[in-house]
C-alpha cells in the first residue's frame, strides 16, 4: 500500500523568502507524484506532477519539485513566495491503479 | 473546457435527512472520483467510476452512501439518514486514464453541514 507523509503541518514564511514543503512517500511499486494547492473554500488545483523522466518538475505559479527515489521524497520549492501563495498544499501519490493517496496537508502562511 | 462542476456548493441539513450532490466532470474524461475531506485533513478516497461502471469503493463508504453515474457522464452522491459525522466537503474529480497515470482534476467541492 502506498502512503504519503507531509512532514510539516504549518510553514510560516515571510514574503519574498524561499520555501520548501516536504513530502515523503512509501510504495512498493513505481509511483506518480503530485502536488495540489487548495485555497480557502475551494477544491484542489494541480500545481505539478511527476510521471517519469526528469526528476526536476516545474509547475505553475513558480513552484517546482524534485523527485528523489533514493530518499522517497518529492519536496516542493519556490525561491520567492508571495502573499497570494498562502494556502493549503497537498502531496499525493498514485501507482498504476486508481487509488490516489493524499498527505494531511501543509498550511503555508506568507507574512508581509 | 469548463472544468469539474459540483452542486450545490453548500448544503445544511438536519440529522436524519437525505442529501444528494451532483458532479459534472470534464467532458472527455472517462473516470470520475468522489473524495471526502474534513477540516485539517487531506482528501480521502470514497469511490470511482470508469464510464458508468463503479469499479471501486472505499470502506469509508457505508451503506448509507450511494453513488451513481448512469450514462457515464454526470454522477450523483447520495447520503441517506445523515449523521453529524458526515459533515465534510465532498470533492468530485475526473480524469482520462492513460498508461502513464492519471492526472486528476478536482471540482470546487460541496460542503455538507449536518446539524
Amino acid at each position: 500500500a502506498q502512503s504519503v507523509t507531509q512532514l510539516d503541518s504549518q510553514v510560516p514564511v515571510f514574503e519574498e523568502a524561499p520555501v520548501e514543503l516536504r513530502c515523503n512517500y512509501s510504495s512498493s511499486v513505481s509511483v506518480y507524484l503530485f502536488w495540489y494547492v487548495q485555497y480557502p473554500n475551494q477544491g484542489l488545483q494541480l500545481l505539478l506532477k511527476y510521471l517519469s523522466g526528469s526528476t526536476l518538475v516545474k509547475g505553475i505559479n513558480g513552484f517546482e519539485a524534485e523527485f528523489n527515489k533514493s530518499q522517497t521524497s518529492f519536496h516542493l520549492r519556490k525561491p520567492s513566495v508571495h502573499i497570494s501563495d498562502t494556502a493549503e498544499y497537498f502531496c499525493a501519490v498514485s501507482d498504476h491503479s486508481n487509488d490516489m493517496r493524499f498527505g494531511a496537508g501543509t498550511r503555508l502562511t506568507v507574512k508581509p | 473546457d469548463t472544468g469539474v462542476s459540483q452542486n450545490p456548493r453548500h448544503k445544511i441539513t438536519k440529522r436524519g435527512q437525505n442529501v444528494t450532490f451532483r458532479c459534472d466532470p470534464i467532458s472527455e474524461h472517462n473516470r470520475l472520483y468522489w473524495y471526502r475531506q474534513t477540516l485539517g485533513q487531506g482528501p480521502e478516497f470514497l469511490t470511482y467510476f470508469q464510464n458508468e461502471a463503479q469499479l471501486e469503493k472505499s470502506r469509508l463508504l457505508s451503506d448509507r452512501f450511494s453513488a451513481e453515474r448512469p450514462k457515464g457522464s454526470f454522477s450523483t452522491l447520495e447520503i441517506q439518514r445523515t449523521e453529524q459525522g458526515d459533515s465534510a466537503m465532498y470533492l468530485c474529480a475526473s480524469s482520462y486514464s492513460t498508461r502513464r497515470g492519471n492526472t486528476i482534476y478536482f471540482g470546487e467541492g460541496s460542503w455538507l453541514t449536518v446539524v
